[in-house]
């Protein structure tokens, strides 16, 4: 079984402040790990992905994640927010198992505001 | 590229009615999933077919099926529509174990 939690349904930072968001996850067999961003009225897109390898993942538009295997968590961070930055963001796992089949199970969601 | 393409867009029902949500993807892809999202619960996987030929439950299966038509297409029916039916409900097809999910761009259902 897999699971993920999200620290804070909301996170509002200024522009140009640094991004944080919280992704904590728990997972029986080695994990894959995803972020996906929402903009409004659209669909998920992929920012970043961790399989194997370097624990530190750097994504698009400036993202980044690292792989903590000992705290089980897979947190998003981003050193200067922008405007355009603003949307939900979804933290996502996938278990390495045989019969995981791609399944991802994702966390909640924090809505990411940015004021100027 | 179209990647994967929902449709409809929005679709208003009411209560014991039934519908059916298209999904095609064009990427040649093994595994295809049916998702619904609610405010503050994220997505929930609804469905999933991991290869033509296959389909299996998710998380919350009740009151829908699937039919995976062929390796390009997975829809999703709702054969007696409740209000608790109400989502957004999003498709999505992988390589498989370890690859991204690439999504459509939702239906928007209302049931009344």
């Amino acid at each position: 079984a897999q699971s993920v939690t999200q620290l804070g349904s909301h996170v509002s930072v200024s522009e140009g402040a640094l991004v944080l968001l919280r992704c904590n996850y728990s997972s029986s067999v080695p994990p894959y790990l995803f972020w996906y961003v929402q903009y409004p009225n659209q669909g998920l897109q992929l920012l970043l992905k961790y399989t194997t390898g370097a624990t530190l993942v750097k994504g698009i538009n400036g993202f980044e994640a690292e792989f903590k295997k000992s705290e089980t968590s897979f947190h998003l961070t981003k050193p200067s927010a922008h405007m355009s930055d603003a949307a939900e963001y979804f933290c996502a796992v996938s278990g390495a198992g045989g019969t995981s089949y791609g399944k991802l199970t994702f966390g909640q969601g924090t809505i990411l505001t940015v004021h100027p | 590229n179209a990647g994967v393409t929902q449709t409809p867009k929005f679709q208003v029902l009411k209560t014991g009615q039934s519908m059916t949500l298209q999904c095609a993807q064009d990427m040649n892809h093994n595994s295809m999933y049916w998702y619904r999202q609610d405010p503050g619960m994220g997505l929930r996987l609804i469905y999933y077919s991991a290869s033509e030929g296959t389909t299996d439950k998710g998380e919350v299966p009740n009151g829908y099926n699937v039919s995976r038509l062929n390796k390009r297409e997975f829809s999703l029916r709702l054969e007696s529509a409740a209000p608790s039916q109400t989502s957004v409900y999003f498709c999505a097809s992988s390589d498989g174990m370890g690859s991204p999910l690439h999504f459509g761009n939702g239906t928007r259902l209302t049931v009344t």
